[in-house]
């Protein structure tokens, strides 16, 4: 049972214009989500995160939106560039040392 | 910054061999894990250690062990490689406290079990 989800197993954006990356979880134990950025033929590194307390969390051009009404969060990218394309997983923590991922999205930014 | 180092980048054994896969880290942190990424199936835990000594399973442990003896390395066993182990292998390491620590990633080790 897929606990967090990643529906979109890809996404091209233009250069300049917004990027946005869809996550869905089922457990509303759910307190702290996180965004990683992975490029090839390197490890997940850290992008942003958000406390369920709160509903949106800013830095520099990614944004990221929690819902938990909806379950539902979302990593917007303005403006997008080429170097940002990767894949991009998001991560739910329910209390615990333990992340469960999704199975991410592979962006691509078109020069 | 935090270094999560992966003995190896490629390796490439046997079936029925075993298989010690390293990985050290440079921050003294508290907490280590051991993932494996799969194409449609994201990062799945394998193990986790919150001490030295200390071990949890993950999500998938079946066929792996572990071994903290010392607060920096973190090895992960594969006791009797199978095909189905073909993976790329992901450690990580997080500061104690509380959740909202983020995990910092070595570059993975990419296991070809032949």
């Amino acid at each position: 049972d897929q606990q967090v989800k990643q529906n979109s197993p890809s996404l091209s954006v233009q250069e300049g214009r917004i990027s946005i990356l869809n996550c869905d979880y089922t457990n509303s134990m759910f307190d702290y989500f996180l965004w990683y950025k992975k490029y090839p033929a390197e490890g997940p590194t850290f992008l942003i995160s958000i406390s369920s307390i709160k509903d949106k969390n800013e830095d520099g051009r990614f944004t990221v939106f929690l819902n938990k009404s909806a379950k539902h969060l979302s990593l917007h990218i303005v403006p997008s560039q080429p170097g940002d394309s990767a894949v991009y997983f998001c991560a739910a923590s329910g209390g615990t040392y333990k992340y469960i991922f999704g199975t991410g999205t592979r962006l691509k930014v078109l020069a | 910054d935090v270094k999560v180092t992966q003995s190896s980048r490629y390796l490439v054994k046997r079936t029925g061999e075993k298989v010690f896969l390293e990985c050290v880290q440079d921050m003294d942190h508290e907490n280590m894990f051991w993932y494996r990424q799969d194409p449609g199936l994201g990062l799945r835990l394998i193990y986790f250690s919150y001490d030295v000594k200390m071990k949890e399973k993950g999500d998938i442990p079946e066929g792996y062990s572990v071994s903290r003896e010392k607060k920096e390395r973190f090895s992960l066993i594969l006791e009797s490689a199978s095909t189905n182990q073909t993976s790329m292998y992901l450690c990580a390491s997080s500061r104690e406290g509380h959740s909202w620590q983020p995990q910092h990633f070595g570059d993975g080790t990419r296991l070809s079990i032949l």
